[in-house]
């Protein structure tokens, strides 16, 4: 029972170069979302999916791109890594029974990510 | 759009009820109120949901008054293990689940 698992745990960039975050649940869950945390900062939200095929932008989506090819599968892409996105990065899921705002959601276990 | 305050941080000794509230004046009609729960290095947990009066589960209990402007975290006899950073959430316009800083809770021997 995997629940939300990302790939990989841990990554140093360095600035400039690219690379691609992937979280996969196997809960059939319709919704994803990306979020960001940085200490004393809480958890920010850069990219969401409500369904297959469709993505939007959160409150902090500037600098990634995401893909949500498949409904198991959300992709956070950085195209030209910085210092600034150094952080820790969260994927989550949730159903989507009625309102998608009250939803459950269900974390991964982090991507600590180092642009140096 | 909704938004919530907590207290930054709090302090309590294992084996006391710890109440932690958050205040979400605008919250819309039909939304409801989540805590969640995260421990150093893991993602966050969903403990709680309610929408008024009271709720109760085998972790937590969940107060909101009438006017669902605040509402209280319950946790009973708190464990060094329940030292952790408690998010209240309420969602932001029709489709943003926004997390603010929550209350950063340190439980003491």
């Amino acid at each position: 029972n995997a629940g939300v698992t990302q790939t990989p745990k841990f990554r140093v960039l360095k600035t400039g170069q690219s690379m691609t975050l992937l979280c996969a649940q196997d809960m059939n869950h319709e919704y994803m979302y990306w979020y960001r945390q940085d200490p004393g900062m809480g958890l920010r939200l850069i990219h969401y999916s409500v369904g297959e095929g469709t993505t939007a932008k959160g409150e902090v989506p500037d600098g990634y791109n995401v893909s949500r090819l498949k409904k198991q599968n959300f992709l956070l892409g950085l195209e030209s890594a910085a210092p600034s996105q150094t952080s820790v990065y969260f994927c989550a899921s949730s159903y989507a029974s009625g309102s998608f705002k009250n939803e459950k959601l269900f974390f991964g276990s982090g991507t600590q990510l180092s642009v140096l | 759009l909704a938004k919530t305050t907590q207290p930054i941080s709090m302090d309590s000794y294992e084996g006391q009820e710890v109440n932690i509230t958050c205040s979400h004046n605008n919250i819309a009609t039909n939304d409801y109120i989540t805590w969640y729960q995260q421990f150093p290095s893991q993602g966050p947990r969903f403990i709680i949901q309610g929408y008024k009066t009271k709720v109760t589960n085998e972790v937590a209990s969940l107060f909101i008054p009438a006017d669902r402007k605040s509402s209280t975290l319950s946790l009973p006899r708190v464990s060094l293990s329940d030292t952790a950073v408690y998010y209240c959430l309420v969602a932001e316009g029709d489709d943003k689940i926004i997390f603010g800083k929550g209350t950063r809770l340190h439980i003491l021997p």
